[in-house]
């Protein structure tokens, strides 16, 4: 099993430009999250998922939308980016729940300026 | 929401010695996670746990539920434990979100 799977690893991006960071897991888990970690803060939730078709916002949702069409792919996209979206994004699942153990992708690092 | 208070913040310890982190919340919980980040690395779980202790090698985690407060135990420790090790918490029945300590840094010198 690959386990939970991120791409790309480094971005780069200029301020208003659009992107999609991708996260796939090949466990068959119902539950997978976005967060992001800056410096300084703990990891923050963004949006996460329970299911196929089911998202809901996390903490600090702003400036991003998601969607489930699959149990195994759960994408972030960033609509406009500014300097502030700057940070290291991991995707995480677990088998149901946040109570479950829970799975980390090896994160994205992106930088806007 | 849940607050999560981690203690120490950052820790310096000399190879062999016991080593203790520190997790407090304010909410009753479902579970309480702890992870372990290496530098430039990714996050993995060390431990779930509702109640008890769980322990994993030279790992040790406990918690007691009644004063919302866990401990994460490193026995003998080395420096390949040297990382940042986070707590995050399940608030409860219904709730679909995780809230994450600042994490606690440790540096163990040889």
């Amino acid at each position: 099993n690959a386990g939970v799977t991120q791409t790309p690893k480094f971005q780069v991006l200029k301020t208003g430009q659009s992107m999609t960071l991708q996260c796939a897991q090949d466990m068959n888990h119902e539950y997978m999250s976005w967060y992001r970690q800056d410096p300084g803060m703990g990891l923050r939730l963004i949006h996460y998922s329970v299911g196929a078709g089911i998202t809901d916002q996390g903490e600090v949702p702003n400036g991003y939308n998601v969607s489930r069409s699959t149990t195994e792919d759960f994408p972030l996209r960033l609509l406009s980016a500014a300097p502030s979206q700057t940070s290291v994004y991991f995707c995480a699942s677990s088998l149901t729940a946040p109570y479950n153990e829970q799975f980390f992708g090896p994160g994205t690092r992106l930088t806007v300026l | 929401k849940n607050e999560v208070e981690q203690s120490p913040q950052n820790l310096t310890a000399q190879e062999g010695e016991f080593i203790t982190i520190n997790c407090s919340y304010s909410v009753g919980i479902s579970a309480l996670h702890w992870l372990q980040q290496h530098p430039g690395g990714g996050i993995v779980s060390l431990f779930m746990l509702s109640s008890g202790k769980k322990k994993h090698g030279r790992l040790i985690a406990t918690i007691n539920i009644q004063e919302k407060h866990s401990s994460l135990h490193i026995t003998a420790s080395h420096p390949r434990d040297s990382a940042v090790y986070i707590c995050a918490v399940s608030t409860g029945a219904g709730s679909y979100q995780l809230t994450f300590g600042k994490g606690t840094k440790l540096s163990v010198i040889p």
